[in-house]
């Protein structure tokens, strides 16, 4: 069974850094990209970023390009999104999830992680 | 602003027929990219609905279609259902961005 695992909620001050991970596992984890995708309180789902962990071939959103590092550990099959210094904006629940075929980015989403709370706040 | 744009809401009563629409650009659903659906029930993940413009996942009823033509794409949704309340967000791929795009999501209301 295809499973993406996300870590914990977190809680954090402005300025600190962070790092939230996605672990796969029921698939070749280095052959489907993964996607991590923001979704703010009560607002719709943004595309932050993609990496293929084969290579760690990695594309950002412009809106998210300098202010989110996505990378990938293939031998632990897990996927990362971090930030070096949250703002209270990065408040939000993060989704990680994989496309439905190996190979295009430009396919369907078929599994999501169940999403990790980030709450930044002094 | 989303890159996709869906109507912020729709409504209907039990049995009856839905539309949400879609409406990109030359650079997304104009260029020939698949549009996805996703179902997002209250404090859950996005849930897979429909794929590449037509298709259901094994497990979700055939009330639920979708279509595409031009720059647009729309998700029907036929005999509603009060579990149907959700809302409902759609996805492709964007040459320009060289990555995804998604709608800002329609809430359905039942």
């Amino acid at each position: 069974e295809v499973q993406l695992v996300q870590s914990g909620a977190e809680v954090k001050k402005p300025g600190e850094s962070l790092r939230i991970s996605c672990e796969g596992s029921g698939y070749t984890f280095t052959t489907y990209w993964i996607g991590w995708v923001r979704q703010m309180p009560g607002k719709g789902l943004e595309w932050m970023g993609i990496i293929y962990p084969g290579d760690s071939d990695t594309r950002y959103s412009p809106s998210f390009q300098g202010q989110v590092t996505i990378s990938a550990d293939k031998s632990i099959s897990t996927a990362y999104l971090q930030w070096s210094s949250l703002k209270a904006s990065d408040t939000a629940m993060y989704y990680c999830a994989r496309v439905s075929r190996e190979g295009p980015v430009a396919a369907s989403a078929n599994y999501w992680g169940q999403g990790t709370l980030v709450i930044v706040s002094s | 602003q989303s890159v996709l744009t869906q109507p912020p809401s729709v409504s209907g009563a039990p049995g009856q027929r839905v539309t949400i629409s879609c409406t990109g650009s030359s650079s997304n659903i104009g260029a020939g990219y698949d549009v996805h659906w996703y179902q997002q029930l209250p404090g859950t993940a996005p849930k897979l609905l429909i794929y590449d413009n037509n298709n259901r996942p094994s497990g979700v009823p055939d009330r639920f279609s979708g279509s595409k033509s031009g720059t647009s794409a729309s998700l029907a949704i036929t005999g509603l259902q009060a579990e149907d309340e959700a809302d409902y967000h759609c996805h492709t791929y964007d040459s320009s961005l060289s990555g995804w795009v998604f709608g800002g999501g329609t809430k359905l209301t039942v």
